[in-house]
C-alpha cells in the first residue's frame, strides 16, 4: 500500500515571499514518481512539478522547486516570489508500480497582498 | 488543443437512482482516470482505463463502474446512489505510455449531488 500525508491543511504567505509545503509518503516500490498538482478555485487541476525517484537532482520549474529526501520519504514544494495567482489547493501525489496514483488531502495556500 | 472535457457540469439525483458521468480525453491520450473528490478527503482513485480495458480500480464498491469507448472517451456509472456519493468527480487523461507515472491532465469535474 502507498500513502501520502500532507500535514498542513492551510498555509499563508505574503506576496513576493517564499513558502514551503510539506509532503511525506510511504511506498514499497523502488521505482516511483512524485507530483505536485495545483487546483485553483476554478477547480481545474494542473501539474506543477514532477520528480522521478531514481533522480537525485531536485526538480525545478521556474519559481517552483522541490526538496526530495528519498531516505526520509519527504517531498516538499517550495514556491519562491509568491504571486496572487499561486493561491490554490496543492496536492502531493505518488505513483508507484505503474498501477495507481495516491493523492494527499491537500494544502490550501492563501497569498496575502 | 482542447483539454479534457467532462459532462454534465452539475448533476442532481436522489438516493437509489443511477448517475452517468462522461469524459473526453485530450486527443491522442489513451488512458483515462476517474477520481472522487469529497470534502476534506482529497482525491480518491476510482478507476483507470487504457486502450479500452480496465487496468485498475480503487477501493470502491462494485456499484461504481465504467467503460472506455473505442475513441478513448469514458463513462462512469454510479448505481444505487447513496448520500455519501455526493462529491466532485474528476476525470484525467494521459498518454498511457508509462502507466500511472505519466503526467495526468484533469478536466473541470462533475459535481454530483445526491438528495
Amino acid at each position: 500500500a502507498q500513502t501520502v500525508t500532507q500535514s498542513q491543511p492551510e498555509m499563508s504567505v505574503q506576496e513576493a515571499e517564499t513558502v514551503t509545503l510539506s509532503c511525506t509518503y510511504d511506498t514499497s516500490e523502488s521505482d516511483y514518481y512524485l507530483f505536485w498538482y495545483k487546483q485553483p478555485p476554478s477547480r481545474q487541476m494542473i501539474l506543477v512539478i514532477r520528480q522521478e525517484a531514481y533522480k537525485q537532482q531536485n526538480a525545478t520549474e521556474n519559481r517552483f522547486s522541490v526538496n526530495f529526501q528519498k531516505a526520509a520519504k519527504s517531498f516538499s514544494l517550495k514556491i519562491s516570489d509568491s504571486q496572487l495567482g499561486d493561491a490554490a489547493m496543492y496536492f502531493c501525489a505518488l505513483s508507484g508500480g505503474y498501477q495507481k496514483v495516491t493523492f494527499g488531502i491537500g494544502t490550501k495556500l492563501q497569498v496575502i497582498p | 488543443e482542447a483539454g479534457v472535457t467532462q459532462s454534465p457540469t452539475h448533476l442532481i439525483k436522489t438516493r437509489g437512482q443511477q448517475a452517468t458521468l462522461r469524459c473526453s480525453p485530450i486527443s491522442g491520450h489513451t488512458s483515462v482516470y476517474w477520481y472522487q473528490q469529497a470534502l476534506g478527503l482529497g482525491l480518491q482513485f476510482l478507476l483507470w482505463y487504457d486502450e479500452g480495458e480496465e487496468r485498475n480500480r480503487g477501493n470502491f464498491p462494485p456499484r461504481f463502474s465504467g467503460r472506455q469507448f473505442p475513441n478513448y472517451s469514458s463513462e462512469l456509472n454510479v448505481n444505487a446512489l447513496e448520500l455519501e456519493d455526493s462529491a466532485l468527480y474528476l476525470c484525467a487523461s494521459s498518454w498511457g505510455t508509462s502507466g500511472t507515472t505519466d503526467t495526468q491532465y484533469f478536466g473541470p469535474g462533475t459535481r454530483l449531488t445526491v438528495l
